[in-house]
């Protein structure tokens, strides 16, 4: 089993829709969370960190659920500029994060 | 505008050249790392240093040798490489080793 695993999509939606992601991972001691997102041929840039409440910035929600080992980002009222891949990124105490493969969104207009 | 700066931003290289890699960052952080991304893969970390001291060296080819000099340089030095090592290199930064990382721009290598 992946360390962290995502759906690759593509996430194909329309300007002004609203689009969830879930991303698992398989270590129950794992301490923090976030999403970075990353543009084609760019580099990764931090999006959000994730709190056990769960944390709202903008359009951007992210929930944290410990007991199934998922975290979710929900994106609403989607941009054009929203297209991107969206990395879910875990921590259990290592030295470096773990990253997931990403999920792609396309936002169409 | 990010805090970590790459050169160069591409490379091409036959197997049998030494190039390095160079990585600067300027946010007064303690942590380095390299990560490797392929096509259609999820990032690799390749090495990880905590203020100049190798903490991580996750199975890397001795081909890839890295270098902390200071905790604001990075180096990866590149020798007899494979055409399967062409890829993306990225050099992150963070405070402390765990904590959210700033990625540098990346160099694109192409190996012939």
């Amino acid at each position: 089993r992946k360390e962290v695993e995502q759906d690759p999509g593509p996430f194909n939606v329309p300007e002004g829709a609203t689009v969830a992601f879930n991303c698992t991972y398989s270590n129950s001691a794992s301490q923090s969370f976030f999403w970075y997102r990353q543009d084609c041929r760019k580099e990764p840039k931090l999006l959000m960190s994730v709190y056990s409440s769960g944390n709202e910035d903008g359009r951007f929600t992210a929930q944290l659920n410990r007991a199934s080992q998922y975290i979710s980002l929900l994106i609403r009222d989607s941009k054009l500029s929203d297209s991107a891949t969206y990395l879910c990124v875990v921590n259990w105490g290592r030295r470096a994060l773990t990253f997931g493969s990403g999920t792609r969104l396309q936002v169409q207009p | 505008e990010t805090g970590v700066t790459q050169t160069p931003r591409h490379l091409v290289m036959g197997m049998t050249n030494k190039k390095s890699l160079k990585c600067e960052q300027h946010l007064g952080h303690n942590a380095m790392y390299w990560y490797k991304q392929s096509a259609k893969k999820p990032l690799e970390l390749m090495f990880v240093y905590s203020l100049e001291e190798r903490v991580e060296n996750n199975s890397v080819p001795s081909r890839f040798s890295p270098e902390c000099p200071n905790s604001s340089h990075l180096f990866l030095h590149l020798h007899t490489l494979q055409p399967e090592d062409s890829a993306l290199y990225l050099c992150a930064s963070s405070q402390e080793l765990g904590q959210p990382q700033h990625f540098g721009d990346g160099t694109r290598l192409s190996i012939l």
